[in-house]
């Protein structure tokens, strides 16, 4: 257990409403990552963040933003959400000893945008 | 273009039979990740593998990162249901400080 936690868990909003997915650890680690996920796509990154306040898009980013105030939270926002953001969205760490890539996964927030 | 092309994207087959899953790619990797996904959870590694030609083997479950670092394979001998799930691989690239992942390959092992 890696100690994340993502809120809520499933939320259904209608387009162009703002919507604020929350990722929370408890283990201190500086990288942070917001993926979506869609059959046919495996894990899309859409932000990243490499400490507080220090933020970079991933390959998905037009329609999001993120942001990163304290170590322990990831905030993912989509500023007016539309029908092509319905997505499971997972928030991953990576702790930085041992110098590998490993990602640990958040459980996911189930999104439904009408 | 996909970076890393898994295969197949599906396979189903029944209780003990042995099957192998692939990454490709014409991109080197510093490193790659396999991870497993059940339904409504997120991914969880099952390796890494970082050296050229470098073989694990966890259980049942062997992975082998190719020689030039461009692909991987996963291999599982005597299949259960309990195999059954999405398997993903991630590759990432030296200097790059972010996965890349696969489309991923359902697994089904039918009792």
């Amino acid at each position: 257990d890696a100690g994340i936690t993502q809120s809520p868990r499933h939320k259904v909003t209608e387009t162009g409403t703002p919507v604020t997915l929350r990722c929370h650890q408890t283990e201190n680690h500086r990288y942070m990552y917001w993926y979506r996920q869609d059959p046919g796509h495996g894990l899309r990154l859409i932000h990243y963040s490499y400490g507080v306040k220090d933020t970079d898009k991933g390959e998905v980013s037009d329609g999001y933003s993120v942001s990163r105030s304290k170590t322990e939270d990831f905030l993912l926002t989509l500023e007016s959400a539309t029908s092509s953001q319905t997505s499971v969205y997972f928030c991953a760490i990576r702790p930085t000893s041992g110098g590998q890539e490993t990602q640990y996964f958040g459980p996911g927030t189930r999104l439904l945008v009408l | 273009t996909q970076l890393l092309e898994q295969s197949p994207q599906f396979l189903s087959i029944q209780e003990g039979e042995n099957l192998t899953v692939y990454c490709n790619s014409s991109s080197v990797f510093s490193s790659l990740q396999w991870y497993r996904q059940e339904p409504g959870e997120g991914p969880v590694l099952l390796v890494t593998v970082v050296t050229g030609g470098e073989v694990k083997k966890l259980k049942r479950l062997t992975f082998q990162f190719g020689d030039a670092r461009k692909d991987s394979s996963l291999h599982i001998t005597a299949a259960q249901p309990g195999d059954t799930g999405l398997y993903l691989c991630a590759g990432v690239r030296a200097n790059a400080g972010k996965s890349t992942f696969g489309d991923g390959t359902t697994l089904t092992v039918k009792p």
